[in-house]
């Protein structure tokens, strides 16, 4: 059964750091891309960011460049995002998801959540 | 990259049909065949329904049926039932090799 979850979300003030990871199980973790995608309260599924298998290709959301990092660790199983500057905007849940190619988002995590206020 | 459209909110009685519309450009959902839609109830982690415009996952119901014309794509659910009531998003690959969602819109069961 795949599994995915997430964790290291909080209360973090304006201007602080986070870094989230996903534990995955249950599938071959390194032959899959996988994504952040997190939903702010009151508003829709928004794509933060995605890695290819080999982390050779990544992509963010404009939105996004320059503060959040994501990051795979194939021998444990594992997907980070490193967050960096946060705002308040940021405060949302955040899912990992499993990518298939090209794309669509086959198995998701429970979220874990992220609130960024002083 | 701009949301896609999506409207607020839609509504049926147990039994009906009803479509939600998704509407993008050339750069992506008129531009690829990899529209997915995505069903999210309360405090639940969002569940595929529909990839590739209108292909089913394993133990999705036929009831749920996904299709495209130019810029828009659609999700169709026919005879709704009251566990259908659910936030729907619709997602399309884009130009940019990434992906886009779109705004959500919320199924009402009356």
């Amino acid at each position: 059964e795949v599994q995915l979850v997430e964790s290291g979300g909080g209360l973090v003030k304006p201007g602080g750091s986070l870094r989230l990871s996903c534990a995955a199980s249950g599938f071959t973790f390194s032959s899959y891309s996988m994504s952040w995608v997190r939903r702010a309260p009151g508003k829709g599924l928004e794509w933060v960011s995605s890695i290819s298998s080999s982390s050779s290709d990544i992509y963010y959301a404009d939105s996004l460049k320059g503060r959040f990092t994501i990051s795979r660790d194939n021998a444990k199983n594992s997907l980070y995002l490193q967050m960096n500057s946060l705002r308040a905007e940021d405060t949302a849940v955040y899912y990992c998801a499993r990518l298939v190619a090209p794309y669509h988002f086959d198995f998701w995590g429970q979220g874990t959540l992220v609130t960024v206020s002083s | 990259q701009s949301a896609l459209t999506q409207p607020a909110s839609v509504s049926g009685s147990p039994g009906q049909s009803i479509t939600i519309s998704c509407t993008g450009t050339s750069s992506d959902v008129g531009g690829y065949n990899y529209v997915s839609w995505y069903q999210q109830h309360p405090g639940k982690a969002p569940k595929l329904m529909i990839y590739d415009v209108s292909n089913r996952p394993s133990g999705v119901s036929n009831r749920f049926s996904g299709s495209k014309s130019g810029n828009t794509a659609s999700l169709t659910i026919s005879g709704l039932q009251a566990e259908d009531e659910a936030d729907y998003y619709c997602s399309s690959y884009t130009s940019s090799s990434s992906g886009v969602f779109g705004g959500g819109t919320k199924l009402t069961v009356l």
